[in-house]
């Protein structure tokens, strides 16, 4: 099964802040891509999906570099909320399915 | 809309014991998902059902794991003898399609194994 990486952090940053991470891939026929949340002690949930031209939801950007394979998640204006586990997740289809990655912890500070 | 339901929340057993794991996913899902998610961990797939069907089984531990979903419902996982580094979450999650337009998951919260 193919590789997900991701930097497990803690990335420690000020309310206010904005703050990036990527994750790679290491299959080049993915298929789909994922950001997921998730809190301390709690399920994933879905944070957005990742499209080839990159897509917005309000304070969340998300990227896909298909040649260098990665995708990265971008959040403007960080809030105390906002400190969570993120978790990659790459469907590399067929044998490949979904794989998630470790998760980068990120902690907003007052 | 219900969402995904696991049970039981929390066991605690001892190696060697037999365990199983329930879940319910949300009405008119045909995909379901079992995860192990070992501390500080991302989710690894065990095994992923469409209706009653297994389409993907690979990193399940065939040896002592064993999963079902008879009537494309509801799925049970067992661990059977259980080891102690089977000591994790267990989360269940649905999909409406294992279409790619369609393959939003939907976590249940998941059920927390204590190997002794």
């Amino acid at each position: 099964r193919k590789e997900v990486e991701q930097d497990p952090g803690p990335f420690n940053v000020p309310e206010g802040a904005t703050v990036a991470f990527n994750c790679t891939y290491s299959n080049s026929a993915s298929q789909s891509f994922f950001w997921y949340r998730q809190d301390c002690r709690k399920e994933p949930k879905l944070l957005m999906s990742v499209y080839s031209s990159g897509n917005e939801d309000g304070r969340f950007t998300a990227q896909l570099n298909r040649a260098s394979q990665y995708i990265s998640l971008l959040i403007r204006d960080s809030k105390l909320s906002d400190s969570a586990t993120y978790l990659c997740v790459v469907n590399g289809g067929g044998a490949d399915g979904l794989t998630f990655g470790k998760g980068t912890h990120l902690i907003i500070q007052p | 809309e219900a969402g995904v339901a696991q049970s039981p929340r929390y066991k605690i057993i001892e190696k060697r014991q037999s365990v199983a794991f329930w879940c319910n996913p949300i009405s008119g899902h045909a995909t379901l998902y079992w995860y192990q998610q070992i501390l500080g961990q991302g989710p690894k797939l065990l095994i992923q059902f469409q209706n009653n069907g297994v389409v993907d089984d690979s990193q399940l531990p065939k040896d002592r794991f064993s999963a079902e979903r008879l009537k494309g419902v509801d799925s049970t996982l067992k661990i059977q003898p259980a080891k102690l580094e089977d000591s994790a979450v267990y989360l269940c999650a649905s999909s409406l399609e294992v279409t790619i337009s369609q393959e939003t998951q939907y976590f249940g919260p998941g059920t927390r194994l204590l190997v002794l």
